[in-house]
């Protein structure tokens, strides 16, 4: 049990497109969702929170509008990276909380790698 | 602003060696986290730790929670080349569920 999947596992794109990605639990229901950003070699980065059918709580320095969070159901919530950029580049792994597993313990997605040329 | 150290950051080591990663903090947590990363993957949990002083084991790895909750210790015993990966420990500060990460260590254990 507590599964958590993300779509796309890697994607290329142009700069100035944007991209969405995926985050499902799988077999659980998530009240709460992170989305965290990863540099090789480095520690996770948390970018925001999402509680389902509430705005995301962004953490300092995020750009909000940059970094859509949408969390729709208790099993998906969306990354959306708009008018991506190189420096956008980078290892994107979401988490997931809620009624599963060991209490109150983040289940991490597979992460999608975003590569912006 | 909260900060779990972890150490080391780097570990090379033979196969055999045993080893310790610490982490440490001058904060209280609810509950500390150990994960396994592998390149290209996320985190996987290997252990949650919820009470002050508790050890738990799992096959060749031993996790400690201080007593004050404020640090915790993963030691390997006999490190095997599967063993390589990088080590994260998190903390939960009960704000909102959000984990404090350490700075990650990775291990490298060769034949």
């Amino acid at each position: 049990g507590a599964v958590v999947s993300q779509h796309p596992s890697w994607v290329i794109c142009k700069s100035g497109t944007s991209v969405k990605i995926e985050c499902r639990s799988l077999d659980f229901q998530a009240t709460t969702m992170f989305w965290y950003r990863q540099f090789p070699k480095q520690s996770l980065m948390l970018m925001a929170t999402s509680n389902e059918g509430s705005k995301a709580t962004y953490e300092q320095g995020v750009e909000k509008d940059k970094f859509l969070i949408n969390h729709a159901s208790l099993t998906l919530s969306t990354l959306t990276v708009t008018s991506a950029h190189p420096e956008d580049s980078s290892f994107y792994i979401c988490s997931a909380k809620g009624l599963a597993g060991v209490p109150d313990t983040q289940y991490f997605g597979p992460g999608t790698r975003l590569t912006v040329l | 602003t909260q900060l779990l150290e972890q150490s080391p950051q780097f570990l090379s080591i033979q196969e055999g060696e045993n080893l310790t990663v610490y982490c440490n903090s001058s904060s209280v947590f609810s509950s500390l986290q150990w994960y396994r990363q592998e390149p290209g993957e996320g985190p996987v949990l290997l252990v949650t730790v919820v009470t002050g002083g508790e050890v738990k084991k799992l096959k060749r790895l031993t996790f400690q929670f201080g007593d004050a909750r404020k640090d915790s210790s993963l030691h390997i015993t006999a490190a095997q080349p599967g063993d390589t990966g990088l080590y994260l420990c998190a903390g939960d500060n009960n704000q909102g569920g959000k984990l404090i990460f350490g700075q990650g260590t990775e291990l490298s254990v060769k034949p």
